[in-house]
């Protein structure tokens, strides 16, 4: 079965450090891992994804994530993180059920910046 | 338009009562989506509807019934639920259900069960 795994429930990091938000995945075949940030009391938002190709992927609000075949990792990064950045964030990955796909999520981690 | 509208923003109910949950979007999308997320943890993925189509039910009780009507509308209609369903209930749409789809979710309802 496929599956994703954020081994950190929390990271704080100062505002204007970069930041790094960990997450693995565990996926027989090709990997479809996504990114995604949910405010307080809102939705998810998409980040950014990897389908195939360059392992540096770019996103959304100036993110970035790093895939990394022999790791089997898939870490959200961004150079400078800010206070607005404080968020939950989920690695997510595209998996078979049943009579199509659906969209599974790692368990979260909380993004704190301070100022 | 690029929003999953969902309605109403927040329910209370009882636990004999029946109300829906509704979700709208004007994407073109053809793919349907209801989780359910307790605080501060992930989605869980609930039902799929693919082109107005049932494809998953991930094992979801029968208080839990869920009705795509036509192509842009979701509904997810509740039905004696218990204390521990009080969540709040995301929809979402993609395109399709291929494996690079990504997922637009609406803002959710916040549900509590009485």
């Amino acid at each position: 079965a496929q599956s994703v795994a954020q081994p950190e429930d929390q990271v704080n990091v100062a505002e204007g450090n970069p930041l790094t938000v960990k997450c693995t995945y565990s996926v027989s075949g090709n990997p479809y891992l996504f990114w995604y940030v949910q405010y307080p009391n809102r939705g998810l938002q998409f980040l950014l994804k990897y389908i195939t190709g360059d392992n540096l992927v770019k996103g959304s609000y100036g993110f970035e994530a790093e895939f990394n075949k022999s790791q089997t990792s898939f870490h959200l990064k961004k150079p400078s993180a800010l206070v607005s950045d404080s968020a939950l964030y989920f690695c997510a990955v595209r998996t078979y059920r049943q009579a199509g796909t659906a969209l599974i999520f790692g368990k979260g981690t909380t993004l704190s910046v301070s100022s | 338009d690029t929003e999953v509208t969902q309605t109403p923003k927040h329910l209370v109910m009882g636990m004999t009562n029946k109300k829906s949950l509704k979700c709208e979007q004007h994407m073109g999308h053809r793919a349907m989506y209801w989780y359910k997320q307790k605080a501060k943890k992930p989605p869980e993925l609930m039902f799929v509807y693919s082109y107005e189509k049932l494809s998953i039910n991930e094992s979801v009780p029968s208080r839990f019934s869920p009705e795509c009507p036509n192509s842009s509308l979701l509904n997810l209609h509740l039905h004696a639920l218990q204390p521990e369903d009080s969540a709040l209930y995301l929809c979402a749409s993609s395109q399709g259900t291929g494996p690079n789809e990504k997922l637009f979710f609406g803002s959710g309802t916040q549900l509590s069960v009485l």
